[in-house]
């Protein structure tokens, strides 16, 4: 089993659509989270850290349960240039140095 | 603020060989992380250096090395390439180690292909 796991997708989905991704991490030891969003042949880029409590960027939510150990992303009003793939990250646990990346899961948005 | 930045952005090595990658940390950051992103799949964690010294590894075998200097860039090599070596080799760097709710900032990426 992967130390975090996505859904896999890929999610295609109309403009203006709201569309979650799921995310679980096995290490309950981990101590931070994040997503990071990769375009095509590009670099990860950080979208938002992820806090317990809850938190909001304009248009995105991010949740984390660290009971389930299970975290959540959260899309309202999808505008085409959201089209990426969203990469689920944990940080810490028993190797300290390590984040740890999910395989990513591609969004696809559509006129 | 200079981000970070790595060289080359491609390279196309023989099985066998041997190859080393550069990162310039952005300005600021005193740590250098390392991994692998072969097509499809995340980013897999090669190893981190802080203060000059190893600050944890991945899966990893020990052809995989690196050096961090006293101006916090990097250098990632790898000894006997194998075809499975061929992928995107990214560098991030943050401010302190990972775990301690310190995201990563990435650069563009080195595409290494074995042939």
């Amino acid at each position: 089993r992967k130390e975090v796991e996505q859904d896999p997708g890929p999610f295609n989905v109309p403009e203006g659509a709201t569309v979650a991704f799921n995310c679980t991490y096995s290490n309950s030891a981990s101590q931070s989270f994040f997503w990071y969003r990769q375009d095509c042949r590009k670099e990860p880029k950080l979208l938002m850290s992820v806090y317990s409590s809850g938190n909001e960027d304009g248009r995105f939510t991010a949740q984390l349960n660290r009971a389930s150990q299970y975290i959540s992303l959260l899309i309202r009003d999808s505008k085409l240039s959201d089209s990426a793939t969203y990469l689920c990250v944990v940080n810490g646990g028993t190797n300290a140095g390590k984040s740890t990346f999910g395989d990513g899961t591609t969004l696809t948005v559509k006129p | 603020e200079t981000g970070v930045t790595q060289s080359p952005t491609h390279l196309i090595k023989t099985r066998g060989q041997q190859v080393t990658l550069r990162c310039s940390s952005q300005s600021g950051h005193n740590t250098v992380s390392w991994y692998q992103q072969a097509l499809g799949q995340g980013p897999q964690f090669i190893f981190q250096y802080y203060r000059e010294e190893e600050n944890g590894r991945g899966n990893f075998p020990p052809r995989f090395s690196g050096l961090q200097f006293p101006n916090y860039s990097s250098e990632l090599n790898v000894n006997a390439l194998e075809l499975d070596d061929s992928a995107l080799y990214l560098c991030a760097s943050s401010h302190v180690p990972a775990g301690a709710n310190s995201p990563l900032h990435f650069g563009n990426g080195t595409r290494l292909t074995v042939t």
